[in-house]
This record gives C-alpha cells, sequence and structure tokens, in this order.
C-alpha cells in the first residue's frame, strides 16, 4: 500500500481481555517497529523486525506483550489480560532496513476500562 | 541509551511569524529525523537528516552532527502548523528512533 496501516483505529476493551493489533507496512520494507505513546509523551520503542525476526525486542513492558511478523510483512502485536495502563496509542513504523527514514502508521487507540 | 532534549516544550506564534526549534542529542547519530504530529495523532515526516541541511517549502531543518544539535525552522508560520513536533534520533548501533519530548506550537490568527 501507499502507507502503513493499522488496525483497528480505535479499540476499547475490558481489564484482563486479550487484544491484538494490526500493523501493515509500505511494501517492500523490511524492517517494521512498534511503539507506544501515552498522553503528553513522544513514542517509546516497544519492538524492532528485520524480515521475520525479532531483532530487538527490549522496549516490551513485560511477558503481556508478544509480537509476530510469520511473513516478514504483517504484523500483529498481541496483548494479554490488559491493565488499564495499557491504555495508549500503539504506533507501527516501517523502513528500508538499517537506519534508514522510517514512516509511521496512523497508530491505534487503546482504551482499557 | 542516547539523551534527546527540545525546546522549547511550549510556543506560541501569530501567522505569519517565524520560528526555530532545536534538539540536542547525546551521542553521535546515522539517522535523525524530524515529524509534526498532528491533531488527529498522524506522525508526518519532515526531514530525514542525520547530518547537512534540507529545505522543504517554508520548513528547513539543519543537522550539525558533530556538535549534537539540529534546528527546524518554520517561516510565515500558518493555523496549519500547529500541534508537535519531534525529534528522533538513533545512534546507528540499535536501528530504533529515540523521541524528545516535542516541542508544542500553537499558531494563532
Amino acid at each position: 500500500g501507499a502507507g502503513v496501516s493499522q488496525t483497528p483505529s480505535n479499540k476499547v476493551t475490558e481489564k484482563g481481555k486479550y487484544v491484538e493489533l494490526r500493523c501493515d507496512p509500505i511494501s517492500g520494507h523490511t524492517a517494521l517497529y512498534w511503539y507506544r505513546q501515552s498522553l503528553g509523551q513522544g513514542p517509546e520503542f516497544l519492538i524492532y523486525f528485520q524480515g521475520t525476526g525479532a531483532a530487538d525486542d527490549s522496549g516490551l513492558p513485560n511477558d503481556r506483550f508478544f509480537a509476530v511478523r510469520p511473513e516478514g510483512s504483517v504484523s500483529t502485536l498481541k496483548i494479554q489480560r490488559t491493565e488499564r495502563g495499557d491504555s495508549a496509542v500503539y504506533l507501527c513504523a516501517s523502513s528500508l532496513g538499517g537506519t534508514t527514514e522510517a514512516f509511521f502508521g496512523q497508530g491505534t487507540r487503546l482504551t482499557v476500562v | 541509551g542516547i539523551q534527546v532534549e527540545q525546546s522549547p516544550p511550549d510556543l506560541i506564534l501569530q501567522e505569519g511569524a517565524n520560528s526555530t526549534l532545536r534538539c540536542n542529542f547525546s551521542d553521535s547519530v546515522n539517522n535523525l529525523q524530524w515529524f509534526h504530529q498532528n491533531p488527529w495523532g498522524q506522525l508526518i515526516n519532515l526531514f530525514y537528516i542525520p547530518s547537512g541541511t534540507k529545505q522543504n517549502g517554508r520548513l528547513s531543518a539543519t543537522t550539525v552532527a558533530t556538535e549534537r544539535y539540529s534546528l527546524l525552522y518554520i517561516s510565515s508560520s500558518q493555523t496549519t502548523d500547529s500541534g508537535v513536533y519531534f525529534c528522533a534520533v538513533d545512534p546507528g548501533t540499535a536501528s530504533k528512533l529515540t523521541f524528545g519530548t516535542g516541542t508544542r506550537l500553537q499558531v494563532t490568527l
């Protein structure tokens, strides 16, 4: 596609439920990133994929968070047993790889009630 | 990890005014990007500028890598320039961007 696409745009879930957030990167981009942005803050890194493998998952806050990219294109961020503190905008970005320019999707606003 | 500081944190301008936003970073970088986050939350790429100077319309940016800072210039500001401007850097060893805290710009009529 023309840009990075994220679905859904908004997600409201109850505390304790499981959620999946999807990211469709720019065609041909081998690098994919997930970030989380809380109100009034800059985006914070969660995980980086190069191809199908997670090259750096040091930003995942705990083991309730997991992400996959099985075919090296679309990625899914999975959050188990959601907590109210998980409420934030989750942003996905892609790039050609390495330190090249990254492009962001419009984000998924997750609200845990 | 690398530290990124932006100034000023908040800026109010009248339409037509010029401004300079600054980004300081604590280590050498292989990637530096400026973004504009619009009121709908979308991060819009302004510049990919690990070094040197670039211009795009009313906007221009300069990165002095040896002195670890970058500047974003906005000339003849318009109300559509309102939003938050982020600087983000990658030292090259991490392949991930670290964002500054942003400059919130409001342009009034």
